[in-house]
């Protein structure tokens, strides 16, 4: 069956650096892929997806690009701020949507 | 627009009791979809409904977990009886169809059984 893998967390950066969080697929075909985030007290709710090999999807500084040939779609972001610090989901969709195992962001001012 | 709204939020019970979780979706999806989450895990499909129809409930333990969703908006689910390895969160998020469609999510319902 279709699998999604993330890199192992936590993960604490200071307010400013550059964020990088690894998400890797195993799935039939070539599946939408989406990341989710979860702020505390609060339900999941999408951050951004592709749906096509080399389509980039990006969202309030997050960007993700969807690499075929790597069948990857790393979490990148430029600048973290303080707000960011949250649990993170890759997730990938072909007839229903699997998660990865989340990763947790703290990021200290 | 109003999310998608679950109660209750939080639930403590002893096991061997039963539990129902209540779910209404955002209004005019058709799909509605139950997950569980473990502690540290992503979020597991437990069922998929289109409509008033259950198209996918391959991974719902149909010993003691059942749902339904009468008239094709809001849906229940429930336990019985839990036991203790059932404490987890209980998600339900909704969708306008199946596939590969964005789905939104509610904010759980937190489940421990003693």
């Amino acid at each position: 069956g279709d699998s999604v893998t993330q890199m192992e967390g936590p993960v604490t950066l200071s307010e400013e650096a550059f964020l990088t969080i690894n998400c890797t697929y195993t799935a039939t075909g070539y599946p939408s892929l989406f990341w989710y985030v979860q702020y505390p007290g609060e339900g999941l709710q999408l951050l951004l997806k592709a749906t096509k090999a080399d389509d980039k999807g990006s969202n309030k500084g997050f960007e993700a690009t969807y690499r075929k040939e790597t069948t990857s779609f790393h979490l990148e972001k430029g600048s973290v701020q303080v707000s960011d610090s949250a649990v993170y989901f890759c997730a990938g969709a072909n007839s229903k949507l699997t998660f990865g195992k989340g990763i947790t962001l703290s990021v200290r001012p | 627009e109003a999310g998608v709204v679950q109660s209750p939020r939080y639930k403590i019970i002893e096991k061997k009791q039963p539990v129902a979780f209540w779910c209404n979706p955002i209004s005019g999806h058709n799909t509605l979809y139950w997950y569980r989450q473990n502690l540290g895990q992503g979020p597991e499909l437990l069922i998929r409904y289109e409509n008033e129809e259950a198209v996918d409930d391959s991974q719902l333990p149909k010993d003691r977990f059942s749902a339904e969703r009468l008239k094709g908006v809001d849906s229940t689910l429930k336990i019985q009886p839990a036991e203790l390895g059932d404490s987890a969160v209980y998600l339900c998020a909704s969708s306008l169809y199946g596939g590969s469609n964005e789905q939104f999510f509610g904010p759980g319902t937190r489940l421990t059984v003693l």
